[in-house]
């Protein structure tokens, strides 16, 4: 288990650019959630997948916003023209689906800091 | 809808002395609760959880938190605080295998 991964680890754009941020999950994990951190402020849910489907889009902020898991393993997050205000640690957590109503644990990777100039 | 209020955005505590930090939550169904700790540039790392069984919960370094229903609350405690302690610590609701909502966390420091 090496936890998961995230990359890049930082991420300097200019505005009006694309950037594109990769996230490879704990490996036997079936749901991969992203989320959205600004200073001062707890993690922001965006949106998550349960193998390749994605369950829960409504809450990525704009749409310019899109994330992808083509085979249900790796994912990653698109954000296009992006604005200064979408500087930010994007996180991304890994769990495995419980059974019998039950919450799973999300496992978070290191983050993605976003600084657009 | 679920939310989570964490009283008090920084805690100053000496080395030594009894760490609380609180967290009230909002929920309509039975909530999953959660305390998260953030080192400066590293991911969340999972304390402990609550998932309706005992109301009192133990995570791991020295942390523990309970759940009081009457209260709405999941306030977390250590006996003795250590320099280690010094971080980010986010209090999260969840109603089952939903997403998670944070609180905006609380910085604690530790004074040597």
């Amino acid at each position: 288990d090496t936890g998961v991964s995230q990359n890049p680890r930082h991420k300097i754009t200019k505005r009006g650019q694309n950037v594109t941020f990769r996230c490879d999950p704990i490996s036997e994990h079936n749901r991969l959630y992203w989320y959205r951190q600004t200073l001062g402020q707890g993690p922001e849910f965006l949106t998550y997948f349960q193998n390749e489907a994605q369950l829960e889009k409504s809450r990525l902020l704009s749409d310019r916003f899109s994330a992808e898991r083509p085979k249900g393993s790796f994912s990653t997050l698109e954000i296009q023209r992006t604005e200064q205000g979408d500087s930010a640690m994007y996180l991304c957590a890994s769990s495995s689906q419980s059974t019998g109503g039950a919450t799973d644990t999300q496992y978070f990777g290191p983050g993605t800091r976003l600084t657009v100039l | 809808a679920q939310s989570v209020t964490q009283l008090g955005s920084h805690v100053s505590v000496s080395e030594g002395a009894l760490v609380l930090l609180r967290c009230n939550y909002s929920s309509s169904v039975p909530p999953y609760l959660f305390w998260y700790v953030q080192y400066p540039n590293q991911g969340l790392q999972l304390l402990l959880k609550y998932t309706s069984a005992a109301t009192l919960v133990k995570g791991i370094n020295g942390f523990e938190a309970e759940f009081k229903k009457s209260e709405t609350s999941f306030h977390l405690t250590k006996p003795s605080a250590h320099m280690s302690d010094a971080a980010e610590y986010f209090c999260a609701v969840s109603s089952g295998n939903t997403p998670l909502v944070f609180g905006k966390g609380t910085r604690l420091s530790v004074i040597a």
